[in-house]
C-alpha cells in the first residue's frame, strides 16, 4: 500500500464548476497535510496547509481533513483554465524524524 | 523576499561521471529538503538538513550525499552517475525542523540533470 494515495486523473472539469481532488494517507499518526500545484514543467508551489480535522478555507480553495478516516481533499470553487495543472498532496508524521511524503499527484483539465 | 535558488538549472553528465547541486534557501529558513522528481516515479525524498546535520533520508544509494552549510545553503552530490539518475532534483527550504515546526515547503525551481 502506497503511503501516500492520489487518483492519477485527469480529472476534467468544465470552467466555473467545482472540482474536488482526493488524497488518503495510510500513516495514522500523521499531523501536517500540504496541497501543492504543480504546473507542466514548473516546481510545486504550496497551496495550503491543513492540520486539524474540519475545514480550512483560503479564496476558492477548501481543503478538507478527516482523520479518522484518513482523507483529505481539496476543493476548488469556480474552476478557471489557468486551475489546470497537477496536484500533489503531502502528508508529514509527526515529530522531526519523519519526513514528507507526496502522493504521485491528481492532474485536473478545466474545460472552458 | 527572495525565493529558493537553486543552480545550475540545466545539467548534461556523462555515466560515470559525478555531479553537485546547490541550493540556496529562502532568507530565515534553515531547513532543506532535497526531492527526485521522474515521471514515473514522482517526488521521491532524498533527505533533509537542518542546522548543518542530515534529520532524515530517503531510501537512495549512497551515491547520493548532501551537505548544509552554516549559512543554510546545502548542496547534494551524486557520484558515479548511472543512466536511471536523469530526473529533475528539487531543494525546497522550510523555517524549522521538530515538533511543532512548520512544514511547509518552498520550492526552488529544480535542476534538470540528464545523464547520457
Amino acid at each position: 500500500q502506497k503511503e501516500v494515495e492520489q487518483n492519477s486523473g485527469p480529472l476534467s472539469v468544465p470552467e466555473g464548476a467545482i472540482a474536488s481532488l482526493n488524497c488518503t494517507y495510510s500513516d495514522r499518526v500523521s499531523q501536517s497535510f500540504f496541497w501543492y500545484r504543480q504546473y507542466s514543467g514548473k516546481s510545486p508551489e504550496l497551496i495550503m496547509s491543513i492540520y486539524s480535522n474540519g475545514d480550512k478555507e483560503d479564496g476558492r480553495f477548501t481543503a478538507q481533513l478527516n482523520k479518522a478516516s484518513q482523507y483529505v481533499s481539496l476543493l476548488i470553487r469556480d474552476s478557471q483554465p489557468s486551475d489546470s495543472a497537477t496536484y500533489l498532496c503531502a502528508v508529514k508524521g509527526s515529530g522531526g524524524y519523519q519526513k514528507v511524503t507526496f502522493g504521485t499527484g491528481t492532474k485536473l483539465q478545466v474545460i472552458p | 523576499k527572495a525565493g529558493v535558488t537553486q543552480t545550475p538549472r540545466y545539467l548534461i553528465k556523462t555515466r560515470g561521471q559525478q555531479v553537485t547541486l546547490s541550493c540556496s534557501p529562502i532568507s530565515g529558513h534553515r531547513s532543506v529538503s532535497w526531492y527526485q522528481q521522474t515521471p514515473g516515479q514522482g517526488l521521491q525524498f532524498l533527505f533533509e538538513y537542518f542546522s548543518e546535520t542530515q534529520r532524515n533520508k530517503g531510501n537512495f544509494p549512497g551515491r547520493f550525499s548532501g551537505r548544509q552549510f552554516s549559512n543554510s545553503r546545502s548542496e547534494m552530490n551524486v557520484s558515479t552517475l548511472e543512466l536511471g539518475d536523469s530526473a529533475l532534483y528539487l531543494c525546497a527550504s522550510s523555517l524549522g525542523w521538530g515538533q511543532g515546526a512548520s512544514y511547509e515547503q518552498y520550492f526552488g525551481p529544480g535542476t534538470r540533470l540528464t545523464v547520457t
